[in-house]
């Protein structure tokens, strides 16, 4: 079936460092791609989408890019703030009735 | 404020008690959904609704049964708890099952069965 991975966490870096989230998926069509950010105590929020093959999708300093041939949507941001302390879900959506597929989550924490 | 509300915040259950997770949207979504969450699995769907009138079956049915009210309303309930069913359970809404727009989350539902 449909499935997306995601680089096992946490992942801990120092402020104004460079973050990297990887993620690939598996899909029987071309889905939509997207990013969904949790911040503690809070439900999930779309951080950015793109929804065909070399799209990319960015928010808040952080973008991706869908690559079809390496089918890979990693999340980038050049400079990380403490307060992008969070949890990170790749998820993918194909056309139809078929709903989002998430990825298991990557916790980013960062230090001042 | 525009969005999905979910009630209650908390909750603690006895094993074999049966409770109901409520679930509102206000922004004329068509479908909705239910997931749990729970430490390094991610987001599993339980059940969703496409559309008003319909629900199918996601990852992890077995335990709950759902409703949809109405246009703005699915429910989860539990008939009899299980310590296995303690997590956080989120619902969500979009446009169509399809739709690209992603979706709009709840603030979630924290439970503990004891």
């Amino acid at each position: 079936g449909d499935s997306v991975t995601q680089m096992e966490g946490p992942v801990t870096l120092s402020e104004e460092a460079f973050l990297t989230i990887n993620c690939t998926y598996t899909a029987t069509g071309y889905p939509s791609l997207f990013w969904y950010v949790q911040y503690p105590g809070e439900g999930l929020q779309l951080l950015l989408k793109a929804t065909k093959a070399d799209d990319k999708g960015s928010n808040k300093g952080f973008e991706a890019t869908y690559r079809k041939e390496t089918t890979s949507f990693h999340l980038e941001k050049g400079s990380v703030q403490v307060s992008d302390s969070a949890v990170y879900f790749c998820a993918l959506i194909l056309s139809g009735n078929t709903p989002l597929v998430f990825g298991k989550g990557t916790r980013l924490s960062v230090i001042a | 404020n525009a969005g999905v509300t979910q009630t209650p915040k908390f909750q603690v259950l006895k094993t074999g008690q049966s409770m109901t997770l409520q679930c509102a949207q206000d922004m004329n979504h068509n479908s909705m959904y239910w997931y749990r969450q729970d430490p390094g699995m991610g987001l599993r769907l339980i059940y969703y609704s496409a559309s008003e009138g319909t629900t199918d079956k996601g990852e992890v049915p077995n335990g709950y049964n759902v409703s949809r009210l109405n246009k703005r309303e699915f429910s989860l309930r539990l008939e009899s708890a299980a310590p296995s069913q303690t997590s956080v359970y989120f619902c969500a809404s979009n446009f169509g099952t399809g739709a690209t727009r992603g979706y709009t989350f709840g603030s979630g539902t924290r439970l503990t069965v004891v």
